[in-house]
């Protein structure tokens, strides 16, 4: 069964980059055309779609988020990554990532990971 | 942006009744609409997909119905883990969004 495992720091400083990584295992990222996501959950609130990305890196994002994310693929270590740029407090939240159960649609995903804590702090 | 309004907020109910989930969509998602359950210090765990689909694996008491803009969730009858959070999410266009939730509690 598909496993997905975020991994990266747990605390960032307020305007630097949040960088995650997923790694996708037991299932390859190449040659699907599926749309690996990333989604955020601050704590005790609802759930925000970030953005998505295929292998071949077509991307959409989140508008309200656009100007500062950047998501990218590592094929040959069937990765895909999430970077946040000039982070605030705003952005302490619990990162997933997710696989959809369907090629080339953004949702419904039936794959998650754990979820990572990422804080925001100084 | 297509807005996904859920009610209630909160839906108290006891073991063994019939809970019924509202998603209201601002504009026609189709059938393009999911649910998903979280309990706590968990992952979102998909429920229903195009409206009306059971996932692998979810149970005949999760049903879901519905087309356009309004959607709904009925978990037939209630046990002790169906108390959680409820989201739905459409995925008809870009950019997804989700609702914000019904926390379904034991009364």
């Amino acid at each position: 069964q598909l496993q997905l495992q975020e991994s990266g720091p747990g605390l960032v400083k307020p305007s630097e980059t949040l960088s995650l990584t997923c790694t996708v295992s037991r299932g390859p990222i190449t040659g699907s055309r599926y749309y690996w996501a990333w989604i955020r959950q601050p704590p005790g609130k609802g759930l925000e779609w970030i953005g998505s990305i295929t292998y071949s890196g077509s991307t959409h994002y989140n508008p309200s988020l656009k100007s500062r994310v950047t998501m990218s693929v590592d094929a040959s270590k069937n990765q895909f990554s999430l970077n946040l740029n000039s982070v605030t407090a705003a952005d302490t939240a619990i990162y997933y990532c997710a696989r959809p159960s369907q090629e080339l649609v953004g949702g419904a995903f039936d794959y998650w990971g754990q979820g990572a804590l990422v804080t925001v702090s100084s | 942006e297509i807005v996904l309004t859920q009610s209630p907020a909160t839906l108290s109910l006891s073991p063994g009744e019939r809970a019924t989930l509202s998603c209201k969509a601002s504009q026609s998602v189709s059938s393009y609409l999911a649910w998903y359950q979280q309990r706590p210090g968990q992952a979102p765990r998909l429920l229903i997909y195009d409206a009306s689909s059971r996932a692998t694996g979810i149970p005949a008491r999760f049903g879901g119905s519905g087309s356009g803009t309004d959607f709904t969730l009925t978990i037939s009858s209630l046990e002790p883990e169906d108390f959680a959070v409820y989201y739905c999410q459409h995925r008809s266009n870009w950019p997804l969004t989700f609702g914000g939730g019904t926390k379904l509690e034991i009364k």
